[in-house]
């Protein structure tokens, strides 16, 4: 089993949905919880974290962690064509030493369509 | 700043030659790491190091080397290159341990024939 479990996708919505993305993961010593987002055919880059539970909001972006499920999510609201993209879930904490590996999911291809 | 840099951007090699991946960082962090990324696998990291002269292994670092003998350099060296090495090659770095915000590099695009 791996430590984080993504589905790939894809998914496909309209221009304006609200788009919500998951992850699971089993090791109860994740405490930093990242959102990375990559375009096609470049690196990925940060787009949220959070640490520990709750919720944080970034304009149409809302990061939401409930550790009792082992459970995050990614909810973008308004969604847009340019939000068109491989979305990645990234993990790290005193389960991985405490020394920054980032565990990621397998990314979730999202497109939106205008 | 040019930020995280990586050359080359795409290699074909044959199954047992070895070559090296450069990545170069100017923003003096510390922390930088190697993931290779594959259909269906998501980041799967390689080798990582928390400062000059300090590297660890990752979760994949067979047949790969690396060596950091200056904040800003971390190459990776295949060793004999296999087609299980086809896959696209990311370098990130991070100022700070746990790095929260790693910054990658644009990739490498290997393909091992």
């Amino acid at each position: 089993q791996k430590e984080v479990e993504q589905d790939p996708g894809p998914l496909s919505v309209p221009e304006g949905a609200i788009v919500s993305l998951n992850c699971t993961y089993s090791n109860s010593a994740f405490q930093y919880f990242m959102w990375y987002r990559q375009y096609s055919r470049k690196g990925p880059e940060l787009l949220m974290y959070t640490y520990s539970s709750g919720n944080k909001e970034d304009g149409r972006f809302t990061a939401q962690v409930d550790k009792s499920s082992k459970y995050i999510s990614l909810f973008i609201r308004d969604s847009q064509p340019s939000d068109s993209a491989t979305y990645l879930c990234a993990m790290s904490g005193e389960g991985s030493g405490n020394t920054g590996k980032l565990i990621f999911g397998q990314g979730t291809t999202l497109q939106v369509k205008p | 700043n040019a930020g995280v840099t990586q050359t080359p951007k795409f290699q074909v090699l044959k199954t047992g030659q070895s070559m090296t991946l450069q990545c170069a960082q100017d923003m003096n962090h510390e922390y930088m790491s190697w993931y290779r990324q594959d259909p269906g696998m998501g980041l799967r990291l390689i080798h990582y190091s928390v400062g000059a002269g300090i590297t660890d292994q990752g979760e994949v670092p067979n047949g790969y080397n690396v060596s950091r003998s200056t904040t800003e350099d971390f190459p990776l060296r295949l060793l004999s290159a296999a087609p299980s090495q086809t896959s696209v090659y990311f370098c990130a770095s991070s100022y700070a341990i746990p790095g929260l915000e790693q910054f990658f590099g644009p990739g490498t695009r290997l393909t091992v024939l």
